[in-house]
């Protein structure tokens, strides 16, 4: 059974650097095709794709802050985490960490976290 | 990479059919079959709908499906009923191996 769960500070202060940790369980991220990601939400808006790393240690970031995440795994762990810096209020959201496989649900985010709310305030 | 581009909003009575469009470019959704919607009630957790344009994961009522011509894909839900009402996002896999969300439709049931 694979399960995530999103965990980080909140609020956080705006300029300062966000670090959020996704623990798991049920599957490896040592093992080929697998791939962990992150998406957030604001209040009331879309979904956005943040960023993903895959279980070569590729990573891929969304182009538009690109400049400001960085996404690392800890195999041993089963963790990822995902730091973003100069935070902002626009960053106020719920952050998600999410499961996708190459050879499965034609490498859809299948399983996510219960999602965790980061408030950027002074 | 820009949001792919969908309907603000989009409503229909119960029974009806209704019809979501997704628009990218040959980066994304034209690049590969990898198109995936997801159903999001209010303060809940996305849920995949459909997968890789046109698959329903185990559980998924068969009034969701899927269809994808060159840069668009759609999503239709036919015997709308009151429960799909919800936002609506698609998704897709792009040539860069990252990913893109749409802009996100608001399924209202009249």
């Amino acid at each position: 059974q694979i399960t995530l769960k999103e965990s980080g500070p909140t609020p956080v202060k705006p300029t300062q650097t966000l670090t959020l940790t996704c623990s798991f369980s049920g599957f490896s991220l040592s093992s080929t095709g697998v791939g962990v990601g992150w998406i957030r939400q604001p209040p009331g808006k879309a979904l956005e794709w943040l960023a993903v790393i895959y279980w070569d240690d590729d990573k891929r970031y969304s182009p538009s802050l690109n400049s400001r995440l960085t996404i690392t795994k800890d195999t041993s762990r089963n963790q990822v985490v995902l730091t973003m810096t100069n935070m902002d209020s626009v960053d106020t959201g719920t952050y998600y960490c999410a499961h996708r496989h190459r050879d499965f649900f034609g490498r859809a985010f299948d399983f996510w976290g219960q999602g965790t709310l980061v408030t950027v305030s002074s | 990479q820009s949001a792919l581009t969908q309907p603000a909003s989009v409503s229909g009575s119960p029974g009806q059919s209704i019809t979501i469009s997704c628009t990218g470019t040959s980066s994304d959704i034209g690049a590969y079959n990898y198109v995936s919607w997801y159903q999001q009630h209010p303060g809940k957790v996305p849920k995949l709908m459909i997968y890789e344009v046109n698959h329903r994961p185990s559980g998924v009522s068969n009034r969701f499906s899927g269809s994808k011509s060159g840069n668009t894909a759609s999503l239709t839900i036919s015997g709308l009923q009151v429960e799909d009402e919800a936002d609506y996002y698609c998704i897709s896999y792009t040539n860069i191996y990252s990913y893109v969300f749409g802009t996100g439709t608001q399924v209202t049931v009249l």
